[in-house]
């Protein structure tokens, strides 16, 4: 069964304290992993998507990697405004490009 | 630019009413979906269509019905409304090839008492 797993489930961090969170999956085929920002009240929205192992992206303070069981949101320095839900989303070879496959999120909560 | 619209944004139904959210996107995407979000579960497939007059359905589609008679618009449909389907609902579109970028609405509150 495919799977998306996000840990951890909430991070509480200090204004420029950086820290890394997990997405890891056990799909049968990948073609794309996907990472989300959601604010309270929100849709997702988009920041990364990424497609092969070793692959980085990067958009201010966050970093996107990809290995080919896990991929890691990078924060880098964060600020209170980057307190959200994070999400993790795949995409499956062999299914519509729009599906995604969702992880539960983790709660980032940065204190000034 | 709208993007994805969706309506209502909050709505509260009886066990039993039957009701539409209605999805409406402005950038000639193929592909619309709905998925629901609940705590604990993550965002859920609910129903997709890969362009107008098909249409499929996803993870959780018990309850739920849609059609995609245009492009633009994809209306999700509860004909007989349960407490089990309170959740927030999320429209999604996309263009449907490899890069795509997938975009979603606001959301729509739903509670069923």
């Amino acid at each position: 069964e495919d799977q998306v797993t996000q840990s951890p489930e909430a991070l509480r961090l200090q204004e420029g304290e950086s820290s890394s969170l997990n997405c890891s999956y056990t799909v049968s085929g990948l073609r794309g992993l996907f990472w989300y920002r959601q604010d309270p009240g929100k849709g997702p929205e988009f920041l990364f998507t990424l497609y092969s192992a070793g692959e980085e992206k990067e958009k201010e303070r966050l970093k996107a990697t990809l290995t080919k069981k896990e991929s890691f949101l990078h924060i880098t320095a964060p600020k209170p405004e980057d307190s959200a839900t994070y999400l993790c989303a795949v995409q499956l070879s062999g299914t519509s490009y729009g599906k995604l496959t969702f992880g539960q999120g983790t709660i980032l909560t940065v204190h000034p | 630019n709208a993007g994805v619209t969706q309506t209502p944004k909050f709505q509260v139904l009886k066990t039993g009413q039957s009701m539409t959210l209605q999805c409406a996107q402005d950038m000639n995407h193929e592909y619309m979906s709905w998925y629901r979000q609940d705590p604990g579960m993550g965002l859920r497939l609910i129903h997709y269509s890969v362009g107008a007059g098909i249409t499929d359905q996803g993870e959780v589609p018990n309850g739920y019905n849609v059609s995609r008679s245009t492009t633009e618009d994809f209306p999700l449909r509860l004909l007989s409304a349960a407490p089990s389907q309170t959740s927030v609902y999320f429209c999604a579109s996309s263009p449907t090839f490899s890069g795509n970028t997938i975009y979603f609405g606001e959301g729509s509150w739903l509670t069923v008492v």
